[in-house]
């Protein structure tokens, strides 16, 4: 059974960067067909899609992010980070990463979720 | 970008009912439309992808239709756990997004 986990820092500071890694178990990352996405949600809102990237190394990010936001891979540890610059209390969010289908691109595993709070 | 519209933004339904939740996308997505289901302080968890197709482990009642721009998740009998909110997302484009939610709640 697959997992993936979240960890990193639950407090930024504004301006400082965001840093983020998910583990993943029971599979490896390197594996074709897959995807890997960061995808966050603000208190009480609905989920926004941060960015992903394949198992080749390929990245795609939300172009309203895309100047802030970092995604990349060890496969050594089998996981995978996010990194966002600049950081506002905007970016205040459980911040979630999942694994994503090739063919269809749907998010059939999901970690539990880290929140992440932007404060002075 | 494609804008995905889900309609109801909330729901009130009682056990037993049949409940349907439209998803409507800005342009033509074919079948790249799938359907999520999210619990308070859950992550969410994949229903149906490609439109149509359950995913392994969804009780039969949920059930999904449509193509191109006009999508519908049906719940056949609400059942007490069924209660949370409710998101489409399309894969059509590199840039992949979410409706807003619908949110399912008890009568």
């Amino acid at each position: 059974q697959l997992q993936l986990q979240e960890s990193g820092s639950g407090l930024v500071k504004p301006s400082q960067t965001l840093s983020l890694t998910c583990a993943v178990s029971g599979g490896s990352i390197s594996s074709g067909g897959y995807s890997w996405s960061w995808i966050r949600q603000p208190p009480g809102k609905g989920l926004e899609w941060i960015g992903y990237i394949y198992h080749s190394g390929s990245t795609y990010y939300n172009p309203s992010l895309k100047s802030r936001v970092t995604i990349s891979v060890d496969r050594s540890k089998n996981q995978f980070s996010l990194k966002l610059s600049s950081v506002t209390a905007a970016d205040t969010a459980v911040y979630y990463c999942a694994r994503g289908q090739v063919k269809w691109f749907y998010l059939d595993y999901w970690g539990q979720g880290t929140l992440v709070t932007v404060s002075s | 970008d494609i804008q995905m519209t889900q309609s109801p933004s909330s729901l009130s339904a009682s056990v037993g009912d049949r409940v349907t939740i439209t998803c409507r996308a800005s342009q033509s997505i074919s079948s790249y439309l799938n359907w999520y289901q999210q619990k308070p302080g859950k992550a969410p968890k994949l229903l149906i992808y490609a439109a149509s197709s359950l995913q392994s482990g969804v009780p039969s009642r949920f059930s999904g239709s449509g193509s191109g721009t006009d999508f519908t998740l049906t719940i056949s009998s609400l059942q007490p756990e069924d209660f949370a909110t409710y998101y489409c997302q399309q894969s059509y484009s590199t840039l992949y997004s979410f409706g807003q939610g619908t949110k399912l709640e008890i009568k």
